[in-house]
């Protein structure tokens, strides 16, 4: 069965480096989403992708984070310059397209991301 | 006032039992309502999703969507313990925008 892969699992950097967080969505799916959740909190919508553009954002995602499709395949997010409050789990997900009537999110394993 | 509210638990039912799951929303423009369930450390894997007013059913699951009232839940029958998770409901608004729910950890107790 198709899934969402992340990679790295764990990413351990030091405040103010920058990270770039990598995603392979499903293949036929068109939409592509980031979420964060901080240990004990809920997830956390940040940015969603169609069509090689930003369709919607959170007021979490500011400058410092960008999205980007470099490829068919890749799904990367980056954060310039991280703080310490950027530690969380950092879930993709994508979705099929919605002419298929459904618009469920499928979700990767997600990418913990530690800041020191 | 936050978009989805959830309360999270925990909860601990014995094995068997029905578990009732439920969160409120407060923008009536939301239209498409999803559970997601997720373990320890793990994404969140989808359970079911409807757009509509009424029940949906999924083997021992059932989903009901009430829009006059804000309110969804998931019922979950005959509760196993590989039940043992948080589960999330989420709910879609009109701009492709997500908003989850904070999440209710179940326990069920062999």
């Amino acid at each position: 069965e198709p899934e969402v892969t992340q990679t790295p699992s764990h990413q351990v950097t030091q405040m103010g480096q920058e990270v770039i967080l990598r995603c392979v969505p499903i293949s036929n799916h068109l939409y592509f989403y980031w979420y964060r959740q901080i240990l004990g909190q809920k997830v956390e919508f940040l940015v969603s992708f169609y069509n090689n553009e930003i369709s919607e954002k959170s007021e979490i995602f500011d400058d410092q984070f960008s999205v980007e499709r470099p490829d068919g395949s890749n799904f990367t997010l980056k954060i310039r310059s991280t703080k310490l409050e950027d530690s969380a789990m950092y879930f993709c997900a994508s979705s099929p397209p919605w002419t298929s009537g459904s618009y469920e999110q499928y979700f990767g394993p997600g990418t913990r991301l530690t800041v020191t | 006032q936050k978009e989805v509210e959830q309360d999270p638990g925990p909860l601990s039912v014995p094995e068997g039992a029905i578990v009732s799951l439920n969160c409120t929303y407060s923008n009536s423009a939301f239209q498409y309502f999803m559970w997601y369930r997720q373990y320890s450390r793990k994404g969140p894997e989808l359970l079911m999703y409807t757009y509509s007013s009424g029940n949906k059913e999924d083997g021992r699951f059932t989903a009901q969507v009430d829009k006059s009232s804000k309110y969804i839940s998931l019922f979950i029958r005959d509760s196993q313990p590989s039940d043992s998770a948080t589960y999330l409901c989420a709910i879609m608004d009109t701009g492709n925008q997500f908003y989850f729910g904070t999440g209710t950890s179940l326990t069920v107790i062999p």
